[in-house]
């Protein structure tokens, strides 16, 4: 059974770079033609999709986060990554990553990170 | 970018009630719409994708139609465990793929 799991940084200055790991189990990152993605959610409202890699490496990122987002994939950990620079407190989120086939599925169970001084 | 426009943004509801949810999009979409569920403090976790295909693992009770620009979800017989939020997801774009608003089910 494939599970996601992320970690990183709970606490991120502001202006400083927020980096989270996804950890994939169960399966390899590279089968399937799958895509992997990281979303994020702001303490009590929905979600927003920041974008999503593919194993050879190639990304598309959301417009409203792509000056600041850089995403890259490690097959031999079987991992993928998210950094987000510039960072403010608007950026403060619960982040989670999920396999990617147009539609999401598993995800991780996500891991808030909060921006603040 | 396709917006997705939620209805309602809330309900209350009887456990055994039928529930029905709704999801609009700004353009046709064709079939390309997923749902979740989304307990509180958990991650969102996929119900139906390509509008009507049941997730493996989901209970029966959940189904989705519609296509085009008019989607539905629907919970025949409302179950404690069902309390929850859902999203509708398209990914006839991927540029980008975005979610709704949200609806909250709540207990009556």
């Amino acid at each position: 059974q494939l599970q996601l799991q992320e970690s990183g940084s709970g606490l991120v200055k502001p202006s400083q770079t927020l980096s989270l790991t996804c950890a994939v189990s169960g399966g390899s990152i590279s089968s399937g033609g799958y895509s992997w993605s990281w979303i994020r959610q702001p303490p009590g409202q929905g979600l927003e999709w920041i974008g999503y890699i593919y194993h050879s490496g190639s990304t598309y990122y959301n417009p409203s986060v792509k000056s600041r987002v850089t995403m890259s994939v490690d097959k031999s950990k079987n991992q993928f990554s998210l950094k987000l620079s510039s960072v403010t407190a608007a950026d403060t989120a619960v982040y989670y990553c999920a396999r990617f086939f147009g539609w999401l599925s598993p995800w991780g169970q996500g891991t808030l990170v909060t921006v603040s001084s | 970018a396709i917006q997705l426009t939620q209805s309602p943004s809330s309900l209350s509801a009887s456990v055994g009630d039928r529930v029905t949810i709704t999801c609009r999009a700004s353009q046709g979409i064709s079939s390309a719409l997923a749902w979740y569920q989304q307990r509180p403090g958990k991650a969102p976790k996929l119900l139906i994708y390509d509008a009507s295909n049941l997730e493996s693992g989901v209970p029966s009770r959940f189904s989705g139609s519609g296509s085009g620009t008019d989607f539905t979800l629907t919970i025949s017989s409302l179950q404690p465990e069902d309390f929850a939020t859902y999203y509708c997801q398209q990914f006839d774009s991927y540029l980008p793929l975005n979610f709704g608003g949200g609806t909250k089910v709540e207990i009556k």
